[in-house]
């Protein structure tokens, strides 16, 4: 049964705008939600993390928001840049899981 | 500062053969992790340690093994590769205490694949 799930497999955004990233997960014991990025060849790169005692947090051009009652997060890239294009993963950690637990990802494209 | 290190970056093995993927970490982490990443999935924790010479077994440790002699070196292990082992293996380290302790950082990832 997967915890934490990336239901879109990929998204294309024009250049300049905002690029939306979403993630659910179904176990409320999470305490701490991270987002990577990925490039081709590469390993994730750490983005940005929310702890659950926060709704939201900023870094830049990356915010993300966490929902508790829904279970949903999300992260926010304003503007995207042509940069942006890799796989994001939205991983969560504590619930009683060792390491951190991993949704699909999303492969996110920006368009000039 | 290197960060997180892994060799090799590639290999192809037979079925049944044995071999080593060695992981290092200068930022003196005490946390490592192995995870495997399969096409369309997300990373999967194998293995990690919580400190020099512990280990444990994450979601799927059946068939590998791991060793954790220094601080900074995580070793998996494949004793008799198989098919379903061709994955991109990727390891990953954590500092103890402090914010942000579940911020994990990764290695680049080496490709194995098993014929």
């Amino acid at each position: 049964d997967q915890q934490v799930k990336q239901n879109s497999p990929s998204l294309s955004v024009q250049e300049g705008r905002i690029s939306i990233l979403n993630c659910d997960y179904t176990n409320s014991m999470f305490d701490y939600f991270l987002w990577y990025k990925k490039y081709p060849a590469e390993g994730p790169t750490f983005l940005i993390s929310i702890s659950s005692i926060k709704d939201k947090n900023e870094d830049g051009r990356f915010t993300v928001f966490l929902n508790k009652s829904a279970k949903h997060l999300s992260l926010h890239i304003v503007p995207s840049q042509p940069g942006d294009s890799a796989v994001y993963f939205c991983a969560a950690a504590g619930g009683g899981a060792d390491g951190l637990t991993f949704g699909k990802g999303t492969h996110l494209i920006i368009q000039p | 500062n290197a960060g997180v290190t892994q060799t090799p970056k590639f290999r192809v093995l037979k079925t049944g053969q044995s071999m080593t993927l060695l992981c290092a970490q200068d930022m003196n982490h005490e946390y490592m992790y192995w995870y495997r990443q399969d096409p369309g999935m997300g990373l999967r924790l194998i293995h990690y340690s919580v400190g020099e010479g512990t280990t444990a077994k994450g979601e799927v440790p059946d068939g590998y093994n791991v060793s954790r002699l220094k601080k900074q070196n995580f070793l998996l292990g494949l004793e008799s590769a198989a098919p379903s082992q061709t994955s991109v293996y990727f390891c990953a380290s954590s500092t103890l205490s402090g914010v942000g302790t579940d911020t994990q950082y990764f290695g680049p990832g080496t490709r194995l694949t098993v014929l």
